[in-house]
């Protein structure tokens, strides 16, 4: 596709359940990001892949939050024993290369609900 | 820690009008500043600010930035409705990945007829 897709758009969960949220970056970006934004806040840098090389997990807020990228295609976020304080928009961003322009692309976002 | 602050939090104005929004931060090893808009869900890019003094410019929309006093503004002159959306600051530091950009909290413009 021309931009960066993310599913689902919306997800409604239970308290304790378990949820993945995707991101398919621009073909060709090699490095993937993934942003958290509670309602009314900024963007909170959650994790960072580049390439083949070792992802940067310095913001994942607890051990329930974990990503897996395949190479340098689609990238999956997990969230496991999900907390409302979890309910927020999660962002995905690809860029060409980590070599520094300021351009992310962002997706839509996939906004989270846990009752 | 790294920090990004933005005023104001929310602005309401008439088409024609100019706003300027302000973004001040404090960051270990500055690298630049940018600026993103956020209409609805997806922030898109606006300029990329790495050197003092120097202003951006694209179209009605136009920032600088001063790196002595840590902080940066955006101009948006005959404001339209279009203009609606959050506008969101973020620095990035110089470490050794590049990649954690630091954002602000957003102001959100709302450009009334």
């Amino acid at each position: 596709g021309a931009g960066v897709s993310q599913s689902p758009s919306n997800k409604v969960t239970e308290k304790g359940k378990d949820v993945e949220l995707r991101c398919d970056p621009i073909s060709g970006h090699t490095a993937l990001y993934w942003y958290r934004q509670r309602l009314g806040q900024g963007l909170e840098f959650l994790i960072y892949f580049q390439g083949n090389s070792a992802p940067d997990k310095s913001g994942l807020p607890s051990d329930r939050f974990s990503a897996e990228r395949t190479g340098e295609s689609v990238s999956t976020l997990t969230i496991q024993r999900t907390q409302q304080e979890d309910s927020a928009v999660y962002l995905c961003a690809s860029s060409l290369t980590s070599g520094f322009t300021g351009e992310l692309f962002f997706g839509e976002g996939s906004r989270l609900t846990v009752l | 820690e790294d920090k990004v602050v933005q005023s104001p939090l929310s602005l309401v104005v008439h088409e024609g009008d100019t706003v300027t929004l302000n973004c001040s931060y404090e960051v270990t090893n500055f690298r630049s500043l940018l600026w993103y808009k956020q209409e609805k869900k997806a922030p898109t890019f606006l300029f990329m600010l790495t050197s003092s003094g120097i202003e951006k410019k694209s179209g009605r929309l136009s920032s600088i930035l001063d790196k002595k006093e840590l902080f940066s503004i955006l101009n948006i002159t005959a404001t339209q409705t279009g203009d609606s959306a959050v506008y969101l600051c973020a620095v990035v530091p110089r470490n050794n990945y590049g990649q954690n950009f630091v954002f602000g909290p957003g102001t959100r413009l709302s450009a009334l007829p």
